[in-house]
């Protein structure tokens, strides 16, 4: 089974602190992926990556930035925390083109306070 | 654009209940449709899919069928237990992008 792994169940941070998320996947995933969910808005796609350095914007990515340097991690970087951001953070994978037929896996989840 | 419209929740039921939480979309293309279960504190697992048109996804006991002719991918169960307890997303994929689209998420409550 292809496993997504994310490195905190739960944070607790403060205010303009930069925070790193961190998530890895350990079949040769070409397409990662970063969501924020909160209640009543669902899944909101903050940015994705389709191979390595490559990077692109989601639905809302201010105050946030990604790396990939390496094919199977994938790092979301809150620049300066702000208390908006307090969300559970969702990080996913996918196959290059069976993303269609195959969907995504989820890792389990980090859920970020900020205070 | 891709679009799913989920019933909103939250849906309450007792155990042993028959369930039903319906699933809209628009898309361009023939899409792949997912229902995704989200149990709490957790990520998402995929539930079950179907990537074409009659097509009947199953699992668990819950089956949902994709219906071209109304865009509808509803989910079903026969008998719901208390550990059914969670948060479903109804999501498609298309050939046009590589990003699904997700549902807001219907949370159901079962009760003893």
């Amino acid at each position: 089974d292809v496993k997504v792994t994310q490195s905190s169940r739960y944070l607790v941070k403060r205010t303009g602190e930069k925070v790193f998320l961190e998530c890895v996947q350990d079949m040769d995933h070409e397409n990662m992926f970063w969501y924020r969910q909160d209640p009543g808005l669902g899944l909101r796609l903050i940015y994705f990556s389709y191979d390595v350095k490559m990077k692109e914007k989601g639905d809302i990515p201010e105050g946030y930035s990604v790396s990939r340097e390496k094919k199977e991690r994938f790092s979301l970087i809150l620049e300066s925390a702000s208390t908006n951001q307090t969300s559970m953070y969702l990080c996913a994978s996918s196959l290059q083109g069976m993303y269609v037929t195959e969907g995504y896996t989820f890792g389990s989840g980090t859920r970020l306070t900020v205070v | 654009g891709n679009s799913v419209t989920q019933m909103e929740g939250p849906v309450t039921l007792s155990e042993e209940a028959f369930l039903t939480i319906n699933c809209t979309y628009t898309a361009t293309g023939y899409p792949s449709l997912f229902w995704y279960v989200q149990y709490p504190g957790e990520g998402l697992q995929l539930l079950l899919k179907a990537t074409k048109a009659d097509d009947k996804g199953s699992n668990k006991g819950f089956e949902a069928t994709y219906r071209k002719e109304t865009t509808s991918f509803h989910l079903e169960k026969g008998s719901v237990q208390v550990s059914d307890s969670a948060v479903y997303f109804c999501a498609l994929g298309t050939g046009t992008a590589s990003k699904l689209t997700f549902g807001t998420g219907t949370r159901l409550q079962v009760t003893l």
